[in-house]
This record gives structure tokens, sequence and C-alpha cells, in this order.
């Protein structure tokens, strides 16, 4: 699991409530990322993060907020869940720029939103 | 935006057969990375490609970076049960941050 912890694994909440997932990385590595992953549409890039308080928008940001205090946590939070947010949010580490070095996954949070 | 396309969507073979599965793009990539995903886990890195041509073996794994720069090959020799899963292509695309992935190849193998 390249030493990527997702927290937590399975989570229930209500429409409208705030939720944070973590992740947390032992590999010391600059780039995190959050993905979704739904049917039909594969895995999607939320927001992704290139250092310390640097964060990037991603292919469907609208709704999430990131934040990186540390280099080794990447926190998601969900303002205000709503039912669309049901989804797998993985998170994932690179040692560099996307382009030369791969990526590795965590093994994912599992959101449902009721 | 850029696509990845996979074919086939889904395939079901027998123990022992090989496999092939392919991703094709409308732009070009400079970077190929295939992955395959187990029920309940994370996508693992299966074969990274980084240059047009170039072919690269991991066990029974051989993933082909295609001469045009918008296709990729990945082949599976004398598939075994473990091979199960799903199998995504993945190259750089968009923001600096954006790993584009392809909608993955379902493989299904009967001992």
């Amino acid at each position: 699991d390249a030493g990527i912890t997702q927290s937590p694994r399975h989570k229930v909440t209500e429409t409208g409530t705030p939720v944070t997932l973590r992740c947390h990385q032992t590999e010391n590595h600059r780039y995190m990322y959050w993905y979704r992953q739904d049917p039909g549409h594969g895995l999607r890039l939320i927001h992704y993060s290139y250092g310390v308080k640097d964060t990037d928008k991603g292919e469907v940001s609208d709704g999430y907020s990131v934040s990186r205090s540390k280099t080794e946590d990447f926190l998601l939070t969900l303002e205000s869940a709503t039912s669309s947010q049901t989804s797998v949010y993985f998170c994932a580490i690179s040692e560099g720029w996307v382009g030369n070095s791969p990526l590795h996954f965590g093994n994912g949070t599992r959101l449902t939103v009721t | 935006g850029q696509q990845l396309n996979q074919s086939p969507q889904s395939m079901f073979i027998q123990e022992g057969e090989d496999v092939s599965m392919n991703c094709t793009s409308s732009s070009i990539f400079n970077t190929w990375l295939w992955y395959k995903q187990d029920p309940g886990e994370g996508p693992v890195l299966l074969i990274a490609l980084y240059k047009a041509g170039e072919l690269t073996s991991n066990g029974r794994l051989t993933a082909q970076f295609g001469i045009t720069r918008k296709d990729s090959f990945l082949n599976i020799s004398a598939s075994i049960p473990s091979d199960v899963g799903i199998y995504f292509c993945a190259g750089p695309g968009g923001s600096q941050g954006n790993l584009i992935f392809g909608k993955g190849t379902k493989l299904s193998v009967k001992p």
C-alpha cells in the first residue's frame, strides 16, 4: 500500500453534515491527491497538493476543500455533504509530477450520504 | 478534454489463456501507466511506460507504449485466477497534477 493510510474506511452520514476524510503517508512524498471513483465515470481527480499548504483544484472540485498542514497528512472536507457525493474516495501519493512519477493509492474510503 | 478509451470493457477467459487489452486516445500522451484494482482495494501500479515504442515486462505482464503516443497495450500470458480484477490505463493530462484514467477492463478468469 506504499505507506498510505486512509481513515475512516467506511462512513455513513446525513445530507447537510460536514465530513472530513484523512490521508496519512509515511513515504515523505511531495505530491498527494484525492480521487473519487464512481461507476461509469472511473477515477476523477478532486484536489491535489504539491507541497505543504500548496493545493490546487482537479476535475471535480466543487463542494470539496482540502488542507495540508504537514507533509504526511492531506485532509478532504465536504462542508455540507450531498447525496451526489456518495462515492469511494481514494488518496494517492507520488514523489514528483505525474508525468515522471507514478501514483500509488490507498485502499479507499467508502462514503454514503443518506 | 482528454480521454482514454479502453477495450474491451470486460473479458471472460479460461485459466491458462493469454489476455490482451488496449487503451487509445485522440491526443498524445508522454507517459502510460497500467494499474490493477481488486475489489475493495485501491489501484496498484503494474507497469509504467515513459518512452514511445517502449516494451516493458513485469512477470507474466507485458505492456507497450505505442509509437504514435496515442495508444498502449497490456498483455497477460498464461492467466491464473488471481489475475481477476479491473485493469486501468492512465496518463498525465489537463492540469499539472491530473492523471487521467480509462474506464477499465474487467477481467474474469474461469478455472
